[in-house]
Order: structure tokens, then C-alpha cells, then sequence
């Protein structure tokens, strides 16, 4: 079973750089996209971006020109970095598996999902 | 961007009532692409139902998804206790992916 574990600083001035990981044990990195998602403090969940285990990137474009996703296959991790963070990045952030593919009756079906989490790590942007 | 909208905004409901939550997309989603997820205080949230109506692995049979086009819906048969939680909609058909604003169900 896929366990993701995940950390990073809590704590950051306005301007700084945000800075998580996301560690995957029990399953590879390989075949699966890896994403991440934010949620303000008593809000909505929003979507940041993923990325696919060879490197390709998807990005949400409100935040897509601050935001950098890479992954390490051979650590079995992946990252998020966010620049420039403001009071509007405080948040909890998760780090999430993206499973797309079902194989079913010999062929694969496209139904992607969010099927494991991290834990969580709260980002407070305060000077 | 494809909005969620999710009604009602909170449900009070007595356990083993029967709960329906709706989810109303602001464009057409595959039903392929819709997802329901249960976030509990201070927990990450947990995928319930995948593809409208798919119970995600280790899902009780209580939980149901339908619909289609711009309209789906979360049912809870029967609640019990540890359901009372919040509950998103997803959509991961048409990027940036999207979430419901959510449906606090508490108990009455």
C-alpha cells in the first residue's frame, strides 16, 4: 500500500520561497502522475499542479509562473517549490497520488483520482 | 476554468438518515473525471468515488455516485457516526483541475 510522507518549512516571510517533498514508500514512482493541493485555513482545496514521473508538468495557471514541480525517481520523492509567497499562500499542503489508469477487461480506462495522501503541512506566510 | 458548485453549503442529518449531496459543474464533466472526497477535521482528504460512480478501494457500500453532464450526486444510504465530515466534488477532466467549495454534513 502507498504511503505518502511529506515536509518541508512552516513558517515564511512575504517574498520568501516555499519548499516541500513528498516521499512515496510501499509503490514506485514510476507510471504514476504525483500532484499537489493546497486548502487555506477553514477553506476550499485547490489544485496546484502534477507531474508525471518522467518530468512532464501540469500547472494550474493562476499559479503557474511561480510554481516548480520536479521529481527524483531514484530517492523516490518528488517537490514542490513556490516563489515569491505572500499572506494568500498560507495554507495546509498536500502532496497526493494521481492514479489515471484502470486495466480492466484487457484494456485501460482513464479514470483519474486523488487515491493517496499526505499527511499535510501548514505554510504560514507572515512577516 | 470549470466551476464547482455543491448544495446544500451544509446538511444536518440524525444517523441513519439518508444524505444526497449534489454537485452542479459549470460545464459539461465526463463522468470519467468526477470524483467525491471526505475530509475529516484536521485529516487529509480520503477519495470515496471515482469515474460518477466507482467506490474507491475499502469505500462501504453506503456511498453511491451518479450523474452526469453537469449534475452528479453523492448518496450516503444509511449515516453513521464517523461520516459526519465534509465533503468535496473534484473534476479532473479539464485543467486546472478543480474541487467543490464543499458540503459540511453534521449531525442533527
Amino acid at each position: 500500500q502507498v504511503q505518502l510522507q511529506q515536509w518541508g518549512a512552516g513558517l515564511l516571510k512575504p517574498s520568501e520561497t516555499l519548499s516541500l517533498t513528498c516521499a512515496v514508500y510501499g509503490e514506485s514512482l514510476t507510471g504514476y502522475y504525483w500532484s499537489w493541493i493546497r486548502q487555506p485555513p477553514g477553506k476550499g482545496l485547490e489544485w496546484i499542479g502534477e507531474i508525471k514521473y518522467s518530468g512532464n508538468t501540469f500547472y494550474n495557471p493562476s499559479l503557474e509562473s511561480r510554481v516548480t514541480l520536479s521529481v527524483d525517481t531514484s530517492k523516490s520523492q518528488f517537490s514542490l517549490i513556490l516563489s515569491s509567497v505572500t499572506a494568500a499562500d498560507t495554507a495546509v499542503y498536500y502532496c497526493a497520488r494521481v492514479f489515471h489508469y484502470d486495466y480492466v477487461g484487457g484494456s485501460y480506462r482513464h479514470y483519474p483520482r486523488f487515491d493517496s495522501w499526505g499527511q499535510g503541512t501548514l505554510v504560514t506566510v507572515s512577516s | 476554468e470549470i466551476v464547482l458548485t455543491q448544495s446544500p453549503g451544509t446538511l444536518s442529518l440524525s444517523p441513519g438518515e439518508r444524505a444526497t449531496l449534489s454537485c452542479r459543474a459549470s460545464q459539461t464533466v465526463s463522468s470519467r473525471y468526477l470524483g467525491w472526497y471526505q475530509q475529516k477535521p484536521g485529516q487529509a482528504p480520503r477519495l470515496l468515488i471515482y469515474g460518477a460512480s466507482s467506490r474507491a478501494t475499502g469505500i462501504p457500500d453506503r456511498f453511491s455516485g451518479s450523474g452526469s453532464g453537469t449534475d452528479f450526486t453523492l448518496i450516503i444510504s444509511r449515516l453513521e457516526h464517523e461520516d459526519f465530515a465534509v465533503y468535496y466534488c473534484q473534476q479532473h477532466g479539464s485543467s486546472p483541475y478543480t474541487f467543490g467549495q464543499g458540503t459540511k454534513l453534521e449531525i442533527k
